[in-house]
């Protein structure tokens, strides 16, 4: 089945530096690649993704960026606030069970700290 | 807030016990899910309902029983656990998949389980 490799654990950057957060996936049927955040006593939330048919996507200070031949896609950051300090998810699609649904396999998790 | 509530935020349960969780959705969605998240592991997908109906479930211990009485609403029912089973235990909702597959999961805050 799908598996979903996430690196670093932690990461540690000063304020207004750059973080990077990268995951690979072995199925390469997987076709959508989302990513959470997650604050301390709160559930994931969804802060971007991205579609097989694209390599590249930005919002504001985010960005997500595919690469399908390698099956691997990452998350980066810019100018860093102490308010990202959070724990990332990755995920990717996995096989379908019936239906139109496929399920999310998550990465481990990237511990974020941003160092005022 | 995701639009996704549960109940209750914290639960300390004894293994002779039996308990309920409960989720609400009120983002229209007709995708249900159950997580567990345990320390140091990834998000495991439990359970999957799709238009009330369960299309997943992830050989998942059989005293976790999930309910799901109508597209809004899904509840967890817990008896006999064991210590292991102690972990933040999340639901997450979903448009069922389209063409290119999307799959925008919106979490709850989670249930703290601990049990005794």
């Amino acid at each position: 089945g799908e598996n979903v490799e996430q690196h670093p654990s932690t990461l540690s950057v000063q304020e207004g530096d750059s973080a990077v957060i990268k995951c690979t996936y072995s199925d390469s049927a997987s076709n959508y690649f989302p990513w959470y955040k997650q604050e301390l006593g709160k559930g994931p939330q969804l802060i971007i993704d991205i579609r097989s048919n694209v390599g590249e996507k930005k919002d504001q200070r985010i960005a997500v960026t595919l690469n399908k031949t390698a099956k691997h896609f990452s998350l980066h950051i810019t100018e860093t606030q102490p308010e990202d300090s959070a724990v990332y998810f990755c995920a990717a699609t996995g096989a379908n069970y019936g239906g139109s649904q496929g399920n999310l396999i998550f990465g481990k998790g990237t511990k974020l700290s941003v160092k005022p | 807030e995701t639009g996704v509530t549960q109940t209750p935020r914290h639960l300390v349960m004894g293994m002779t016990n039996k308990k309920s969780l409960k989720c609400e959705q009120h983002l229209g969605h007709n995708a249900m899910y159950w997580y567990k998240q345990s320390a140091k592991k990834p998000l495991e997908l439990m359970f999957v309902y799709s238009l009330e109906e369960r299309v997943e479930n992830n050989s998942v211990p059989s005293r976790f029983s999930p309910e799901c009485p109508n597209s809004s609403h899904l509840f967890l029912h817990l008896h006999t656990l064991q210590p292991e089973d102690s972990a933040l235990y999340l639901c997450a909702s979903s448009q069922e998949a389209d063409s290119l597959g999307s799959y925008e999961q919106y979490f709850g805050p989670g249930t703290r389980l601990t049990v005794t």
